[in-house]
């Protein structure tokens, strides 16, 4: 089956640091990969997204890079923010051969990232 | 005004009680999903439906149902709900879209407690 496995939280950095969180996941056909983003009280919003192998997906001055070889799409930011801080979901839609999405999303157990000034 | 909207945001029931949430959508999508949030656990989905008349059970759909009486609109019923349904519910829609990424878009959420 499909499963997505993101590092263990909660990680807490200082201002202008740089950030990694892992995610790998296991899916058959050619997922579609993404990050979500949930700030307090809200809910999830679309960070990025990659469809194919080695898509770069950037937004806000996040990245991530769609790895077929390693099955990774792990987020990096190179400094953030306390703005930044929030529980970021990583997540796959798998698709078939002729990139039909099969429509559900799996998720990962989500990170928590505080960041202080 | 948002896209995706969720009544109620905030429910306080008792077991056995039946509590219905609803959903709407302005975004003129066909799939609309219904998960729930624990912490520690990611979002899980209970039910999904690519259109009015496609409804299918997701990976925790016991205990759940659902109803979709429109295109924008789709409600998720707790026939009678027990504590370990207390969680935080949302509601997402999507189309397939030109590359087939299905992105979804979520609604705000419903925090329901079951006392």
């Amino acid at each position: 089956g499909n499963s997505v496995t993101q590092m263990e939280g909660p990680v807490t950095l200082s201002e202008e640091a740089f950030l990694t969180i892992n995610c790998t996941y296991t899916a058959t056909g050619y997922p579609s990969l993404f990050w979500y983003v949930q700030y307090p009280g809200e809910g999830l919003q679309l960070l990025l997204k990659a469809t194919k192998a080695d898509d770069k997906g950037s937004n806000k001055g996040f990245e991530a890079t769609y790895r077929k070889e390693t099955t990774s799409f792990h987020l990096e930011k190179g400094s953030v923010q306390v703005s930044d801080s929030a529980v970021y979901f990583c997540a796959l839609s798998p698709r078939n051969a002729g990139g039909t999405s099969y429509g559900k999303l799996t998720f990962g157990q989500g990170t928590i990232l505080t960041v202080h000034p | 005004d948002a896209d995706v909207t969720q009544t109620p945001r905030n429910r306080i029931t008792k077991t056995g009680k039946r509590i219905m949430l609803e959903c709407s959508q302005t975004k003129g999508h066909d799939r609309m999903y219904w998960y729930r949030q624990d912490p520690g656990l990611g979002l899980r989905l209970i039910y999904y439906s690519f259109d009015v008349k496609d409804i299918n059970k997701g990976e925790i759909s016991d205990g759940y149902s659902v109803s979709r009486q429109a295109q924008a609109k789709f409600s998720l019923s707790l026939e009678s709900a027990i504590p370990n349904q207390t969680a935080l519910y949302f509601c997402a829609t999507s189309d397939l879209g030109p590359s087939g990424g299905n992105e979804q878009f979520f609604g705000p959420g419903t925090r329901l407690t079951v006392l």
